[in-house]
């Protein structure tokens, strides 16, 4: 049973660049949250997409958009990359139907990026 | 808005021994959910323990266990007999019953030594 799976590993970037990141649910799971881990700090949600809309947004501008495909696997875009977008960007799935609230969530391994 | 503090940036303990770690949170809600999170150097986060509001019992896992205070709004994680393994970052989260964003407190890291 497949984990939660994201790619790439590791990712460099330079200032004003644009990036994108995948994300592959835990098998049976359809609702996937992005979050961004600063190094030395806590996980800061970031957005969560569930039946392929965006359900909660964190508090982060608008260069960060994601998207949710028919097969629930997601992508996080950020435009304009800032030096401060730095940071491990965390996948997690969970179940998120009405009645699944109580599912914790699953994550990924995540992908560092790192700006220039 | 919910807030989750973790007073501990650090600890350390010796194998075999119990360490208690310290978390506290701030919230309107009356149902909700509280987690435990395990974040080693491999950097997964990995789901130690959970805990429902509405459950007055603490919960447990093996060696690790809960003592949810909920009108302290407490909840500190103690982990018995620990082991070099044990050695991480642990985040407590805390989970609206809505079911959507996680809120992170800032983590403990925990070195267990031989």
């Amino acid at each position: 049973d497949a984990g939660v799976t994201q790619s790439p590993t590791h990712l460099i970037k330079t200032r004003g660049q644009q990036v994108t990141l995948r994300c592959s649910p835990k098998s049976g799971h359809d609702t996937v949250s992005w979050y961004q881990q600063a190094l030395g700090q806590g996980p800061q949600f970031i957005f969560q997409y569930y039946e392929e809309e965006e359900r909660q947004r964190g508090n982060f501008p608008d260069r960060f958009s994601g998207h949710q495909f028919p097969n629930y696997s997601s992508e996080l875009n950020v435009n304009a990359l800032l030096l401060g977008d730095s940071a491990l960007y965390l996948c997690a799935s969970s179940l998120g139907g009405q009645g699944y609230s109580n599912q914790p969530q699953h994550f990924g391994d995540g992908t560092r990026l790192s700006i220039l | 808005a919910q807030t989750v503090t973790q007073s501990q940036p650090e600890m350390s303990v010796q194998e075999a021994e119990t360490v208690t770690l310290s978390c506290t949170y701030d919230t309107s809600e009356n149902n909700y959910y509280l987690f435990w999170y395990k974040q080693p150097p491999s950097r997964q986060m990995i789901l130690v323990i959970r805990q429902e509001a509405y459950k007055q019992q603490n919960a447990t896992e093996n060696r690790f266990s809960v003592n949810f205070q909920k009108a302290a709004k407490s909840f500190s994680l103690k982990i018995s007999d620990s082991q070099l393994g044990d050695t991480a970052m642990y985040f407590c989260a805390f989970g609206s019953q809505a079911g959507t964003a996680l809120i992170f407190g800032k983590g403990t890291t925990l070195s267990v030594s031989s």
